[in-house]
């Protein structure tokens, strides 16, 4: 199964500040979906990234998909208290995509 | 729209006691998948499905049991329960399960096993 690692583990901001949060692979990614999670909910699709290079915008989020494909980050501008929660990265690993691998995910708190 | 029902939210068993998960998806979606999230170690497959009558082991299958008779419907069998089992299971359904189609995942279930 393809590791993915996810930095940082925890992050603590105000509101209003920016930050990125990374997912990493040693291995290609065939593509990259990325899902949050907020408290007590299941985690719901942000965003899905298939070819090198690619950007995708979300309101203030921002996905980037590295050239190699082996790389991904989602950055968020002036956060708020409800971007709070668990951002994970999932790739479809070496099964055809009937296993989608996790990321143990960025757990984001946004502080008033 | 009710997307990906599960039954119960919480539920609190004793060693060796048996019980069923419930997850129904009123999507039509053929690809329906189990995971346990525990903390520090995300997200684990448990069982999938790619269709009824179609079943298959995940990262993490031992003391679980499933089965799928129809396409909205996906129990997820605890046959003996173990501490090892206290975790939150997702239930989660998709379209055609690759990566370029998204997960829909229920609200979980909080089982504590003692």
């Amino acid at each position: 199964t393809q590791l993915l690692e996810q930095s940082p583990q925890f992050l603590s901001i105000q509101e209003g500040e920016n930050l990125t949060v990374y997912c990493n692979s040693s291995s290609v990614f065939s593509s990259l979906q990325w899902y949050r999670q907020e408290p007590g909910e299941g985690p719901v699709l942000l965003v899905t990234v298939v070819t090198g290079g690619e950007v995708k915008k979300l309101k203030r989020l921002t996905f980037q998909f590295g050239d190699a494909r082996k790389d991904s980050s989602l950055h968020i501008t002036a956060a708020q208290p409800g971007d709070t929660g668990l951002y994970l990265c999932a790739d479809p690993g070496s099964n055809s995509g009937y296993a989608l691998n996790f990321g143990k995910g960025t757990s984001l708190l946004v502080t008033p | 729209n009710a997307g990906v029902t599960q039954t119960p939210k919480f539920q609190v068993l004793k060693t060796g006691q048996s019980m069923t998960l419930q997850c129904a998806q009123d999507m039509n979606h053929e690809y329906m998948s189990w995971y346990r999230q525990d903390p520090g170690m995300g997200l684990r497959l448990i069982h999938y499905s790619v269709g009824a009558g179609i079943t298959d082991q995940g990262e993490v299958p031992n003391g679980y049991n499933v089965s799928r008779s129809t396409t909205e419907d996906f129990p997820l069998r605890l046959l003996s329960a173990a501490p090892s089992q206290t975790s939150v299971y997702f239930c989660a359904s998709s379209r055609t399960g690759t990566g370029y189609s998204p997960l829909h995942f229920g609200n979980g279930t909080r089982l504590t096993v003692t």
